[in-house]
Parts: structure tokens; sequence; C-alpha cells
């Protein structure tokens, strides 16, 4: 199975801040790899797939980055609606793995 | 729009069965892949199982590769996960997601809103 681990596990960022989640896998996936964003009690949203593709009506603020094994979200300029867990996902084969998750946190 | 609505979860004893529905509409439901990711208590997202537009081709998590069938009614728009011998750690929110196929697999673009199952004496 590939591993998908992402760094850190909690950031504590203000709003305005540019901030990156990183996502590394356990062996090259390509660009077969998607960021979900997850607010409490709601079902998770795609923001980016295909490594660096915005999903259709995701802000443009987000953006992903990487290709093989290391990969990037950033978000340019945090707003208040964005203090949620991000997880990164692989479809580069079965069975599909997330990363762990990443919860970002008012400052 | 598309929608995805989940039903079925519920209490149920370790050894027990349960049958989880999800009903689709605002898409052509036959033409996309459907999956199961669950997400127990607290913790992050699981796969469980996905299946092709056409039924045909199934893949499960080994966690429940054996326990766990899923299947599709395209005349009805509607995903199943029927669930046997269930074990407490499968105590989780279930969500059915539309899966986007690029190349081989996919990711999930359109998520239901969950429906829980607790496995509980």
């Amino acid at each position: 199975d590939i591993q998908m681990t992402q760094s850190p596990s909690t950031l504590s960022a203000s709003v305005g801040d540019r901030v990156t989640i990183t996502c590394r896998a356990s062996q090259s996936i390509s660009n077969w790899l998607a960021w979900y964003q997850q607010k409490s009690g709601k079902a998770p949203k795609v923001l980016i797939y295909k490594a660096s593709t915005l999903e259709s009506g995701a802000p443009s603020r987000f953006s992903g980055s990487g290709s093989g094994t290391e990969f990037t979200l950033t978000i340019s300029s945090l707003q208040p609606d964005d203090f949620a867990t991000y997880y990164c996902q692989q479809y580069k084969s079965y069975p599909y793995t997330f990363g762990q998750g990443t919860k970002l946190e008012i400052k | 729009e598309v929608q995805l609505l989940e039903s079925g979860g519920g209490l149920v004893q370790p050894g027990g069965s349960l049958r989880l529905s999800c009903a689709a509409s605002g898409f052509t439901f036959s033409s996309y892949a459907m999956s199961w990711v669950r997400q127990a208590p607290g913790k992050g997202l699981e796969w469980v199982s996905s299946l092709t537009g056409g039924g045909g081709g199934t893949d499960y998590a080994d966690s429940v590769k054996g326990r766990f069938t899923i299947s599709r009614d395209n005349s009805k728009n509607t995903l199943y996960l029927q669930m046997n011998s269930l074990r407490a750690e499968d105590t989780a929110v279930y969500y059915c997601a539309r899966t986007l196929r690029q190349l081989w697999l996919g990711f999930f673009d359109y998520w239901g809103q969950g429906t829980l199952v607790s496995v509980s004496s």
C-alpha cells in the first residue's frame, strides 16, 4: 500500500497568512493526488486534483504543486473560512489512501 | 445539482449486519464509479470500497474484504453497502462519494452528508 504522510499535523496561523501543507508519498504517484478540506461535522470537499488543478468553485487562493513523492497545498492569504482540516489522497493505485490530516487553527 | 443522500446507519451489535444506501441525483448515475469512505470518531478518512459505473468491477480495503459488499442499482440511482460480521472498529461515519476517474482510478468529487454506524453491545 502507498503510505501518505502529511506535515505538520497541526498548524496555527492568522488571517492573511500564507500557509503551506506538505504531503509525502511512500512511492511515486506521478501527479495522481487530490486535496480535500473538511470542516467539523461536514463531509470533505475537493479543492485540488491531479496535484495542481483547482476544482471548479474552489477559491483561487488555494494552489497545489508537486509530483512523484512530494506535494504541497498552499493558501496564499488565509481567510476565516479556511480554518479546517486538510487531507491529501493518492489515486495512483488501490487501495486509495489518505494522509492523516492537517488541522489548521486560528493563532 | 449533484446530490448524494445516505441512509441506513444505526446501532448494531458486534457480529451483526447493516445495509447502507446512497440515493443519487443530479447526474447520470450509471456513468460514474462510486465509492464508500468512512471516518471513525475523531479520526481521519479511510477508503472502504469502490464500484465501476456498470457495476462489474469492485475493490475493497483489506479491513473489510470478505465482510462488506458494494453494489448498485442503476435503475434506481442507488448505491449500497452490505456490511456483515460487524466489529467495534467498523464504527464510523460512512460517506458515499462520486468517483471521478482519471486514467484507471480517481478522486472523490462529490460526497454525501454521511450516515453513522455504531457497533456496540
